[in-house]
């Protein structure tokens, strides 16, 4: 079974700290994605990387910044948390078909004081 | 651009109440389809899919068919069960859309004893 796992499950960081969030997959996907999950707001895409080095902003990419030196990990930071990004962070991986699913971790609930 | 409209939650049901929950959407390739599940306090997981026009997704019950004529991926389960409650996600991507999927804004359903 493909397993992403995310760093932390729960966060509590201040505001203007840098954060950094982790994601690891084990399935040597190319595709790797982070969101981010608010009540009636659904998910929402910050950015995804479809190979070593490379990225693409998403939807939200504002205040966020991501790495990905290796293919089985994809970082993605705060620069200066602020408290608008409390939020659940999901991190997702996938192979390079498009009618392949996505697969998740089991997010991180990011608070910011 | 492609999008996904899912029902509004909540969703509140019987245990073995019969569940339809709608999804319709607009793609201007040829997506693939899906249903994710979120249980509480977990990242989303596939729950079935349908790669072309008139497939029908199935797995611990639920299915889904895809319709092309009606643009619609309706989930469907004849009986819930408690262990059933959860947020329910319809998604789509295509090969118009690159690597990214759109997902809709998410069902909760919540089934009572």
């Amino acid at each position: 079974d493909v397993k992403v796992t995310q760093s932390s499950r729960y966060l509590v960081k201040r505001t203007g700290e840098k954060v950094f969030l982790e994601c690891v997959q084990d399935m040597d996907h190319e595709n790797m994605f982070w969101y981010r999950q608010d009540p009636g707001l659904g998910l929402r895409l910050i950015y995804f990387s479809y190979d070593v080095k490379m990225k693409e902003k998403g939807d939200i990419p504002e205040g966020y910044s991501v790495s990905r030196e290796k293919k089985e990990r994809f970082s993605l930071i705060l620069e200066s948390a602020s408290t608008n990004q409390t939020s659940m962070y999901l991190c997702a991986s996938t192979s390079v078909s498009f009618n392949q699913p996505q697969h998740f971790g089991d997010g991180t609930r990011l608070s910011i004081l | 651009g492609n999008s996904v409209t899912q029902m509004e939650g909540p969703v509140t049901l019987s245990e073995e109440a019969f569940l339809t929950i709608n999804c319709t959407y607009t793609a201007t390739g040829y997506p693939s389809l899906f249903w994710y599940v979120q249980y509480p306090g977990e990242g989303l997981q596939l729950l079935l899919k349908a790669t072309k026009a008139d497939d029908k997704g199935s797995n611990k019950g639920f299915e889904a068919t895809y319709r092309k004529e009606t643009t619609s991926f309706h989930l469907e389960k004849g009986s819930v069960q408690v262990s059933d409650s959860a947020v329910y996600f319809c998604a789509l991507s295509d090969n118009a859309g690159g690597f990214k999927t759109i997902f809709g804004a998410g069902t909760r359903l919540f089934v009572k004893a």
